[in-house]
């Protein structure tokens, strides 16, 4: 399976700031989407990063909360903007890729963001 | 949408014995249902998956099972130890690579 670096692993946030998680993978990968899991939640799907151009926002995501850039096929950023306490969660990159000539799904290691 | 329910939300089992953990999906178009393992502060692992190709797989004391008439598919834990202690998820794909997940069923594994 590929290896997926994401970071940071955990930060602190004040409130109405912004983050920046990074996800890199070690091999060009066709699928990154971008999921959360609330505390205590099942994860939900944010939006797919596409390889130049816009993302494709899931219902209830918009990209003015969370801008997203993928500008090559190994590397996805997720922004968290204008942060409150509702947006505690884990962040989450996923890639889809042929493992055993099949596509399976996996993710890095998640970010988990605290905002105070 | 795709819409995937999982139950139950918890379950306590005595050790060795077995696990059973189901999901139900409705979109018919879902080909694929990996199923996660996810332990306290760590990322969800893949721990089993079943293509809609294909009825029953088995890798060692794991099972998965799918019956795509009925839209639901299941994950069977035999002779449970302590370490399988942890939230499991179950998830259906479409083509366009999108899982879906259920809400989480607790496994604790009672020594």
């Amino acid at each position: 399976s590929a290896v997926i670096s994401q970071k940071p692993s955990r930060d602190i946030c004040q409130r109405g700031t912004s983050l920046t998680i990074q996800c890199q993978v070690d091999s060009q990968v066709t699928m990154m989407f971008w999921y959360r899991q609330q505390p205590g939640q099942s994860l939900t799907l944010i939006a797919t990063a596409n390889q130049g151009s816009e993302a494709t926002y899931e219902s209830g995501f918009v990209i003015d909360k969370f801008p997203i850039s993928r500008p090559n096929l190994t590397f996805s950023t997720l922004t968290v903007s204008n942060m409150s306490p509702e947006d505690s969660s884990i962040y989450l990159c996923s890639v889809a890729t042929v493992q055993g000539g099949e596509v399976g799904a996996f993710f890095g290691q998640g970010t988990r963001l605290t905002v105070v | 949408g795709e819409n995937v329910e999982q139950h139950p939300s918890t379950l306590s089992v005595q050790e060795g014995d077995s696990a059973v953990i189901k999901c139900t999906y409705s979109d018919s178009a879902s080909n694929y249902f990996p199923w996660y393992k996810q332990e306290l502060g760590k990322r969800p692992q893949l721990i089993i998956d079943i293509r809609s190709n294909v009825g029953e797989k088995k890798d060692q004391r794991i099972a998965v099972t799918l019956n795509k008439t009925a839209k639901h598919f299941s994950l069977h834990i035999t002779e449970t130890q302590p370490e399988d202690s942890a939230v499991y998820f179950c998830a259906a794909r479409r083509n366009d690579y999108k899982l879906s997940f259920g809400a989480g069923t607790t496994v604790t594994v009672r020594a």
